[in-house]
């Protein structure tokens, strides 16, 4: 079974400041990692994705990701916070080894960034 | 705007009615995926569709079905609805089917509330 935990229920930062979004997963086989955003009353948004290579992903709107598999983790990260980014984050993963192509979700990060 | 519509945006009904939710994926894909999101449950994978055919299944109630139409369109269908159906309902889409690596992109979801 796959699993995704996101220990944060809230991340707050100032604006200009860097960011870390933490997100761990559990899986059997390899895994692929997502991170989507969601806005108010919006769908979830695509930011990027790690399938294999180099462990720093680079994705949307300056936002990137570590994989590091000895830590099974895939931490979202930004260098410099907009007071745009507040939103709901969410860590996916797909288990190479199940059956189908689903994606299991964390229970999402609430980014608040302040002026 | 990720190319997946979904209608309709908001759907009020009573308890033990019968709701069907719509979904058009991105041009040239033919994966189709339904989650559910709730505040209890979190972000939870239905069911997928690969070119009109079920691909996988998830934690899909059996009073909940769904379909792919040959011009690749999906619905899903939930029926005798109970208070705790109420939830945002994504649909997603990607190009291929057991392609793990590729990206499900969101449609904006469907708001239903039974009453």
């Amino acid at each position: 079974a796959q699993s995704v935990a996101q220990p944060e229920d809230q991340v707050n930062v100032a604006e200009g400041n860097p960011l870390t979004v933490k997100c761990t997963y559990s899986v059997s086989g390899n895994p692929y990692l997502f991170w989507y955003v969601q806005y108010p009353n919006r769908g979830l948004q695509f930011l990027l994705k790690y399938i294999t290579g180099d462990n720093l992903v680079k994705g949307s709107y300056g936002f990137e990701a570590e994989f590091n598999k000895s830590q099974t983790s895939f931490h979202l990260k930004k260098p410099s916070a907009l007071v745009s980014d507040s939103a709901l984050y969410f860590c996916a993963v797909r288990d190479t080894r199940s059956s189908g192509d689903k994606l299991t979700f964390g229970t999402g990060t609430r980014l608040a960034v302040r002026p | 705007d990720s190319g997946v519509t979904q209608t309709p945006k908001h759907l009020i009904t009573a308890t033990g009615q019968r709701v069907t939710l719509r979904c058009s994926p991105r041009s040239g894909d033919l994966s189709v995926y339904w989650y559910q999101q709730s505040l209890d449950q979190g972000l939870q994978f239905l069911i997928q569709y690969y070119n009109g055919e079920e691909r996988a299944k998830g934690n899909i109630l059996e009073r909940f079905s769904a379909q792919q139409f040959p011009d690749l369109h999906s619905e899903l269908n939930l029926s005798s609805l109970e208070l705790g159906d109420s939830a945002l309902y994504f649909c997603a889409s990607s190009v291929a089917n057991g392609v793990s690596t590729d990206t499900q992109y969101f449609g904006p979801g469907t708001r239903l509330t039974v009453l």
